[in-house]
């Protein structure tokens, strides 16, 4: 029982360029979350999605981009990568009901960009 | 703004007595509130949730208090354990119905031995 799988661990980028972190969840969630952590601070929420085909932004999107084609897919794709994206990223999902459910969240990658 | 607020950075515990770490909020819609627990290199875990129409919930050695008037909340742990050293997170979430969650700074407690 896999959960959220987030690849790679680890990345460095060079500043101006781009990668795509990738998101998985097997659990048939249709909720799913990116966040990061700065050092030192809590989790931003960066962009979410409800369900295949609807994104929305959150509290830090500028510079980022999601694409949900999938129920299990959400990658997050970042175009020109500056210093101020070094963080570690956190993809999480949930399948909230009639009430909400709590977050499960991937291991997380950790990306320095120089 | 910070919607949600958790203003002691660490906390040191000895084994077998309670820990406690707060949690303040701003957003008086928020209606739904967890606990994270967060060992380095690890993805947050999950701990415990609380409802707005509830003012206390169980489980095991962690109890979560809510108290909506003063927009507080609390996690307990007794006895804490040296296993429970970690970063705490809150969370909270609603209003909108998008389910989105906003996280405080943390809380590094270290139970000591």
């Amino acid at each position: 029982n896999a959960g959220v799988t987030q690849t790679p661990k680890f990345r460095i980028l060079k500043i101006g360029q781009s990668m795509t972190l990738q998101c998985t969840q097997d659990m048939n969630h249709n909720y799913m979350y990116w966040y990061r952590q700065d050092p030192g601070m809590g989790l931003k929420l960066i962009y979410y999605s409800v369900g295949a085909g609807i994104t929305d932004k959150g509290e830090v999107p500028n510079g980022y981009n999601v694409s949900r084609s999938t129920t299990e897919d959400f990658p997050l794709r970042l175009e020109l990568a500056a210093p101020s994206q070094t963080s570690v990223y956190f993809c999480a999902s949930s399948n909230p009901g009639l009430t909400a459910s709590p977050l499960h969240f991937g291991n997380g990658t950790r990306l320095t960009v120089t | 703004d910070q919607q949600v607020k958790q203003n002691s950075p660490s906390l040191s515990v000895q084994e077998g007595r309670i820990s406690i770490l707060n949690c303040d909020y701003t957003n008086s819609m928020f209606d739904y509130f967890l606990w994270y627990k967060k060992y380095p290199a690890e993805g947050p875990t999950f701990l415990i949730s609380i409802s707005s129409i509830k003012d206390k919930n169980e489980d095991g050695r962690f109890t979560v208090f809510l108290n909506k008037s003063a927009k507080h909340l609390s996690l307990h742990i007794v006895p804490s354990q040296p296993g429970d050293s970690a970063v705490y997170f809150c969370a909270a979430s609603g209003g909108s119905g998008t389910y989105k969650y906003i996280f405080g700074t943390g809380t590094r407690l270290k139970v000591l031995a």
